[in-house]
């Protein structure tokens, strides 16, 4: 149990155009997702907490105009980078409190090259 | 910096060996977890430990946690190749988001 599913897995876009990524729970109810981001051979920098119908919570620094969240359902949000830039290639992975034993289960992860 | 530091920053051992990493954080926490990760996947939890516990034991892994030095580390026993990974520590800190560390890239030589 406590499944977080992440889509897509890899994207590659083109500058100027906007990816979505989807991180669902799949056996759980989440009010609460986590959005990290991680460079190559780098660790885990927390970018937002994302509150199901709410605004999402922003860490220091980072651009809530570039990276907008959603969490419209108790099971699904979504980062939407906009305007990718080659500088936004990295990997993003999510993560949701799932009230368990663990408390958080983590996605698999979204590698996300622009060109 | 809102991350911990973990040390060393890469090891690499044969196989059969243990490895020791070590975490260190900056706040009081309410627990501190152990995740691996292989190369370009998701994180795959290990070990949780909380803020009144010294020590726990898992299969191979033996964590420890010593609040008053802030530092925490996990030991791999009788290493495998397959353990070959990079290891994070993330500490929750009441406020219900995890602040993961350095991380430690531990090559284990067949």
């Amino acid at each position: 149990g406590a499944v977080v599913s992440q889509h897509p897995s890899r994207v590659i876009c083109k500058s100027g155009t906007s990816v979505k990524i989807e991180c669902r729970s799949l056996d759980f109810q989440a009010t609460t997702m986590f959005w990290y981001r991680q460079f190559p051979k780098k660790s885990l920098m927390l970018m937002a907490t994302s509150n199901e119908g709410s605004k999402a919570t922003y860490e220091q620094g980072v651009e809530k105009d570039k990276f907008l969240i959603n969490h419209a359902s108790l099971t699904l949000s979504t980062l939407t980078v906009t305007s990718a830039h080659p500088e936004d290639s990295s990997f993003y992975i999510c993560s949701a409190r799932n009230g368990g034993r663990y408390g958080y289960t983590f996605g698999s992860g979204t590698r996300l090259t622009v060109v | 910096s809102q991350q911990g530091e973990e040390d060393p920053q890469a090891l690499s051992i044969q196989e059969g060996e243990n490895a020791t990493m070590n975490c260190s954080y900056k706040t009081s926490i309410n627990n501190l977890q152990w995740y691996r990760q292989n190369s370009g996947r998701g994180l795959v939890h290990l070990i949780l430990i909380r803020s009144n516990e010294r020590e726990k034991h898992s299969g191979r892994l033996r964590v420890t946690l010593d609040t008053s030095k802030k530092s925490s580390s996990l030991l791999i026993t009788a290493s495998r190749a397959a353990d070959t990974a990079s290891y994070f520590c993330a500490t929750d800190e009441g406020t219900y988001k995890y602040i993961f560390g350095t991380g430690t890239r531990l090559k284990v030589l067949a």
